[in-house]
């Protein structure tokens, strides 16, 4: 049984840093790649962040690069979200999500952890 | 990175059937055959339904199915159930040079 279970959110104040973690079981880690997607409370989904399965590429949204580092920890079967420089629109829920590049889509999602942006 | 356009809303009646249409640019959803869609309860994390346009993964009901034409595509739900309501959005891949995906705005689905 796949999990991929986030950690890290909470409530930051803009302007500040903060780390999500993705731990994840059941799936060969090492052979997927990774994405964070987030959805700001009531809103849609917004991909937010990419990495290669070994770590060679990542990419981001327009609305993050910069800002965010997305990285990875085969040997933890771990993913991370680094977060700097928080905005009030950055408050969501952030996804940790796998990816099949055979069809390049969205395979297993985890529950989901929140981040608040607010003074 | 301009999300595909799903219409807010749709409705049935249980057994019914209803579509979903989702429409980007020939950048991505004409151009790939790489669209999916995703069934999201509230509170719940989204849950795969349809990739690759029209496939299925395993458990998901052939009740649920996926097709495309040109610069959209559609999600159809036959025999509408209780449980089918719920916010469905697509997505589509739009290229590997600069890696991009997006999706659509979420459509929800009432069954009446």
């Amino acid at each position: 049984q796949v999990q991929l279970v986030e950690s890290g959110g909470g409530v930051v104040q803009p302007g500040r840093s903060l780390r999500l973690s993705c731990a994840a079981s059941g799936i060969t880690f090492r052979n997927y790649g990774m994405h964070w997607v987030r959805q700001a409370p009531g809103k849609g989904l917004e991909w937010v962040a990419v990495i290669w399965y070994d770590g060679s590429n990542k990419y981001y949204a327009d609305s993050v690069k910069g800002r965010f580092t997305i990285s990875r920890d085969n040997s933890k079967s771990t993913l991370f979200l680094q977060m700097n420089s928080l905005r009030a629109e950055d408050t969501a829920v952030y996804y940790c999500v796998s990816w099949r590049g055979d069809y390049n889509y969205f395979d297993y999602w985890g529950q989901g952890t929140l981040l608040t942006v607010s003074s | 990175q301009s999300a595909l356009t799903q219409t807010p809303s749709a409705s049935g009646s249980p057994g019914q059937s209803v579509t979903i249409s989702c429409t980007g640019t020939s950048s991505d959803v004409g151009d790939y055959n790489y669209v999916s869609w995703y069934q999201q309860h509230p509170g719940k994390a989204p849950k795969l339904l349809i990739y690759g346009v029209s496939k299925r993964p395993s458990g998901v009901p052939d009740r649920f199915s996926g097709s495309k034409s040109g610069n959209t595509a559609s999600l159809t739900v036959s025999g509408l159930q209780a449980e089918d309501e719920a916010d469905y959005y697509c997505s589509s891949y739009a290229g590997s040079n600069n890696f991009h995906v997006v999706f659509g705005g979420g459509t929800k689905l009432t069954v009446l």
